[in-house]
């Protein structure tokens, strides 16, 4: 399986703190896409980083890519309760647009 | 998304029914998407389809079939369902002209088969 793998599988902050998730994946790829699931819900994407990128920055969020070693990090700055969710990384499975998932991390944000 | 609509949400059915997942789309985009969802074992990937002629088997494409019936709709069926079955399903979109291949998801059908 080309799934990727997100470490750690659940994080526990306080509000306030930073939280960084990491994402390892097999084969190589075109881009790298993190996803946010509130519990039960559909996924909502977050950031999209290309292979020949290796940081990218959207609001409170940081994400890296080091493709030699064929994995990615997301932190998560100035964590807010309402961050609370699960994170999943996405890759693209060698360009093809078919998009691999992994197992995610829970995130959970203590008031 | 309210622009990808699942139904049912809910389902709950006994081992070997058929069954049928009903996905439709307001966003105009030519791909859509099937996948599952286990607790601790993230998305994988059922079926996908590029445009109302191409249906792509996933990575775990046995015991299911789909249908695009044309390009907003794209239904999942379940032919003789069993229990390993009972998970969250999650249909999603994206537009192959975007550069950015964001994946839009429904609210997800919940299926129980019993």
């Amino acid at each position: 399986s080309q799934q990727g793998e997100e470490d750690p599988q659940a994080l526990s902050i306080q509000e306030g703190e930073n939280a960084t998730m990491n994402c390892s994946y097999k084969t190589s790829i075109n881009n790298l896409q993190w996803y946010r699931q509130n519990s039960g819900r559909g996924l909502v994407h977050l950031i999209l980083i290309r292979s020949n990128e290796r940081e990218k920055h959207s609001g409170r969020l940081r994400v890296t890519l080091d493709t030699s070693k064929k994995s990615s990090s997301l932190l998560i700055t100035a964590s807010r309760a309402a961050d609370t969710a699960s994170y999943f990384c996405a890759t693209d499975a060698g360009g093809t647009y078919k998009y691999i998932f992994g197992t995610g991390t829970r995130l959970k944000v203590l008031a | 998304d309210a622009d990808v609509t699942q139904t049912p949400r809910n389902r709950i059915t006994k081992t070997g029914k058929r069954i049928m997942l009903e996905c439709s789309q307001t966003k105009g985009h030519d791909r859509m998407y099937w996948y599952r969802q286990d607790p601790g074992l993230g998305l994988r990937l059922i079926y996908y389809s590029f445009d109302v002629k191409d249906i792509n088997k996933g990575e775990i494409s046995d015991g299911y079939s789909v249908s695009r019936q044309a390009q907003a709709k794209f239904s999942l069926s379940l032919e003789s369902a069993i229990p390993n079955q009972t998970a969250l399903y999650f249909c999603a979109t994206s537009d192959s002209t975007e550069k950015i291949n964001e994946q839009f998801f429904g609210p997800g059908t919940r299926l129980t088969v019993l």
